[in-house]
Formats: structure tokens, C-alpha cells, sequence
């Protein structure tokens, strides 16, 4: 089974700040990978999909790049609504899926 | 507006059944793969089941093969789950999660979520 790390777990920066989240994959996943931001008691709302393709509607400071076993969602110039937990995807055209841990984005 | 609700969550013992309901509107629900993830409280997502347009294709995580099952009435815009042999491990908040495209399915649509709490 294909597992997913996130790196940091939390990260604390502030309004305005470059913020960069780092997901990796066990093995090589191409580029079938998802971000996902969640805020407290609401459902996760798609951002990126295939590792940098934005989802319509989703703000352009978001952006996501790599492919492979390593990839990376940044926000360019991190604004108040932006403070939520984000989390990597790998899916597959075998439908299996499999979340990363998380990375909580808080306020410094 | 394309929306999912889901219904059917509460409180079962040890043991128990549940099924849950995920009402699709909005789309056409017959040309979307669609999913179940769960989260525990104050965990991460986990994806917990898969099934195909015409439901001919089905998948499971691990941690619920043999215990849920999932359907799909593509008349009726639904999307279902039956839980049974629940354990204390199962209490979450369960999403209904509609797949983009058979290529790219990344979850696109979600739920709000219900609750179900596995609990004596």
C-alpha cells in the first residue's frame, strides 16, 4: 500500500507570509495527487488536483508542483481565510485513495 | 446547485447496524463515481469506500472490508452504506464525496458530513 506524509504537521505563519506544505509518497504516484483545505466542523474543500491543476472557483495563491514521490502545495501571500488544516490525496484509477496526516496552518 | 446530503448517522452499541443515505442533487448522479471518507473526532481523513457509475466497480479500505457495503440507486440520486459489526473505532463524522472524472477523480463535491457514534 502506497502511504503519504505531510510535512509540517502544524505551521504557524502569519497574514501576507509565502507558506509552503510538503507531501510525500511511499512510491512513485505520477502526478494523481490532491490538496485538500478543511476548516473546523466543515467539510474539506478540493484546491488542486493531478499535483497543479487549481480547482475552479480556488483563489490563483494557491499552487501545487511535483510529481513523482514528492510535492508541494504553496500559498502565495497567506490571507485570514486561509488559517485551516490542509491535506494531500493520492488517488489512483484502481480507486484506492489514501489521505495524508495533515497540516494545520495557524496563526503566529 | 450541485449539493450532497447526507442522513442516517446517530448512535449505535458495539455490534450494531447502521446505514447511512448520501442524497445527490444538482448533477447527474448516474455519470459520477462517489465515495465514503470518514474522520474521527479531532483526526484526519480517511477514505473508506469507493463505488463506480453503475456500481460495477467497488473498492473498500482495509480497516472496513467485510463489515460495510456500499450501493448506489442511480433513479433515486443516492448514494448508500451499509455499516454493520460496528465497533467503537467506527465513530466519526461520515462525508458523502463525489469523484471529478473517471480520470481524474479527486473528490470534488462533498457533504456536510453525519455523525455516527459507536458507543455502549
Amino acid at each position: 500500500d502506497i502511504q503519504m506524509t505531510q510535512a509540517p504537521s502544524t505551521l504557524s505563519a502569519s497574514v501576507g507570509d509565502r507558506v509552503t506544505i510538503t507531501c510525500r509518497a511511499s512510491q512513485s504516484i505520477s502526478s494523481w495527487l490532491a490538496w485538500y483545505q478543511q476548516k473546523p466542523g466543515k467539510a474539506p474543500k478540493l484546491l488542486i488536483y493531478k499535483a497543479s491543476s487549481l480547482e475552479s472557483g480556488v483563489p490563483s495563491r494557491f499552487s501545487g508542483s511535483g510529481s513523482g514521490t514528492e510535492f508541494s502545495l504553496t500559498i502565495s501571500g497567506l490571507q485570514p481565510d486561509d488559517f485551516a488544516t490542509y491535506y494531500c490525496q493520492h488517488y489512483s484509477s484502481y480507486s484506492l485513495f489514501t489521505f495524508g496526516p495533515g497540516t494545520k496552518v495557524d496563526i503566529k | 446547485e450541485v449539493q450532497l446530503v447526507e442522513s442516517g448517522g446517530g448512535l449505535v452499541q458495539p455490534g450494531g447496524s447502521l446505514r447511512l443515505s448520501c442524497a445527490a442533487s444538482g448533477f447527474t448522479f448516474s455519470t459520477y463515481g462517489m465515495n465514503w471518507v470518514r474522520q474521527a473526532p479531532g483526526k484526519g481523513l480517511e477514505w473508506v469506500s469507493y463505488i463506480s457509475t453503475s456500481g460495477s466497480a467497488i473498492s473498500y479500505a482495509d480497516s472496513v472490508k467485510g463489515r460495510f457495503t456500499i450501493s448506489r440507486d442511480n433513479a433515486k440520486n443516492s448514494l448508500y452504506l451499509q455499516m454493520n459489526s460496528l465497533r467503537a473505532e467506527d465513530t466519526a463524522v461520515y462525508y458523502c464525496a463525489r469523484a471529478m472524472t473517471t480520470l481524474q477523480n479527486a473528490f470534488d463535491i462533498w457533504g456536510q458530513g453525519t455523525m455516527v457514534t459507536v458507543s455502549s
